[in-house]
């Protein structure tokens, strides 16, 4: 079965500083994955996604994230914060039979100034 | 277009009562699904619906039910609600059944059972 895991529930960077999110998947079929923002008391927004093609996949709001297939990783990053990136994020993929989302539990980022 | 609206966005339930938690999309999108997100365990499948009067159950059905009678409306019903779904509940919907396009989510209804 598809699992995703996401290391470190709470990530701080200073406002300007790198943000890395890391997401780790475990899939039986090709891959596809996803990264979704969570802004506090709102429901989820799609960031960016792969499906085939370009391993590096660009999203909104300047994120982006790389399928390594070798390491079953697909972690997000942007290279300077800012404070509105403060949010939740989930990594997912989709499930065995493609009929949902299997989601990881999610990873807190707090941007300081 | 409004997207994936749900109601009510707060609700508190003593235990046993029932209720429905409503979804409507005004995308026309044939996919629709309820997902709960608990603390540290990011989001769950409850239900889902590939189209009007077609239903199946996630990971974690039981206690809820659902019903698809049109492509807009995806109503979850607690028939007898228990402290343990006390959650928050996300709506979502998707113009693609196998869902490569990504899920459009509602804004959520927080629900406490006492």
């Amino acid at each position: 079965a598809q699992s995703v895991t996401q290391l470190g529930s709470h990530v701080s960077v200073s406002e300007g500083a790198l943000v890395l999110l890391r997401c780790n998947y475990s899939s039986s079929v090709p891959p596809y994955l996803f990264w979704y923002v969570q802004y506090p008391n709102q429901g989820l927004q799609l960031l960016l996604k792969y499906t085939t093609g370009a391993t590096l996949v660009k999203g909104i709001n300047g994120f982006e994230a790389e399928f390594k297939k070798s390491e079953t990783s697909f972690h997000l990053t942007k290279p300077s914060a800012h404070m509105s990136d403060a949010a939740e994020y989930f990594c997912a993929v989709i499930g065995n039979y493609g009929q949902n989302f299997v989601f990881g539990p999610g990873t807190r980022l707090s941007v300081l100034p | 277009n409004a997207g994936v609206t749900q109601t009510p966005k707060f609700q508190v339930l003593k235990t046993g009562q029932s209720m429905t938690l409503q979804c409507a999309q005004d995308m026309n999108h044939e996919y629709m699904s309820w997902y709960r997100q608990d603390p540290g365990m990011g989001l769950r499948l409850i239900h889902y619906s590939v189209g009007a009067g077609i239903t199946d159950q996630g990971e974690v059905p039981n206690g809820y039910n659902v019903s698809r009678s049109t492509t807009e409306d995806f109503p979850l019903r607690l028939l007898s609600a228990a402290p343990s779904q006390t959650s928050v509940y996300f709506c979502a919907s998707s113009y693609s059944i196998g869902l490569a396009g990504g899920a459009y989510f509602g804004p959520g209804t927080r629900l406490t059972v006492l």
